[in-house]
């Protein structure tokens, strides 16, 4: 009940394109759901987030898509460029700020 | 944002050592927590450091492997004790208070 399914594992996308990643979870005491982004070397650095009381939040080119009845949330990543590429990595909290991550998903944009 | 920084960024170790692992934040915060992320793989909580008081560790980790300290609210301390190779990943801090912020990581090879 504690996991957080993230897919696809990884993600070929054009440049120019729309990169979509699906994240599902389980427990609905959830209710704060961030989006992180890591370059190679580097810590996880926060996207976006959402809280489960709005549907959508965009960003510049990054939309989170919520959907509380199905318990899931997708990240969207629009006009997605060669500087996107990195591993993104969906998680859940419930107010304790003791993360639960999705398994990541690696996305590379080609130029 | 909480700025973090995390000493060393990188070692290799002879099984069978220790290895500390320190955490200097830039401003005093309530919330710190380590994670491990093994070679491609996801992040997983190993315990919340608590200020003034033992650390508070996830299934699966005990405090004779990885014990910690904080002894104030900007540092923290993660040590890697009796090292074996299965030990190798990447160790990352984290603090949290509006939202969590990662540290850019240890990552730790062990031969």
């Amino acid at each position: 009940q504690q996991q957080v399914k993230q897919s696809p594992q990884s993600l070929i996308v054009q440049k120019g394109g729309i990169s979509i990643i699906n994240c599902a979870y389980e427990n609905t005491a959830f209710d704060y759901f961030p989006w992180y982004q890591q370059f190679p070397g580097k810590g996880p650095a926060l996207l976006i987030a959402i809280r489960p009381d709005v549907s959508e939040k965009k960003e510049g080119r990054f939309t989170i898509s919520f959907n509380k009845s199905a318990k899931q949330f997708s990240l969207h990543i629009m006009d997605s460029q060669p500087g996107d590429s990195a591993t993104y990595f969906c998680a859940a909290t419930s107010g304790t700020y003791k993360y639960i991550f999705g398994t990541g998903t690696r996305l590379k944009v080609l130029a | 944002s909480a700025v973090i920084s995390q000493k060393p960024s990188r070692d290799i170790c002879q099984r069978g050592t220790s290895l500390t692992i320190q955490c200097q934040v830039d401003s005093q915060v309530t919330m710190m927590f380590w994670y491990r992320q093994q070679p491609g793989q996801s992040l997983t909580l190993i315990a919340t450091a608590n200020q003034g008081s033992e650390a508070t560790y996830e299934s699966g980790f005990v405090i004779d492997k990885f014990p910690i300290s904080r002894p104030n609210l900007t540092f923290s301390t993660l040590t890697v004790s009796n090292m074996s190779p299965e030990d190798s990943s990447i160790y990352l801090c984290s603090v949290a208070e509006t939202e969590a912020f990662f540290g850019q990581g240890t990552r730790l090879t062990v031969v």
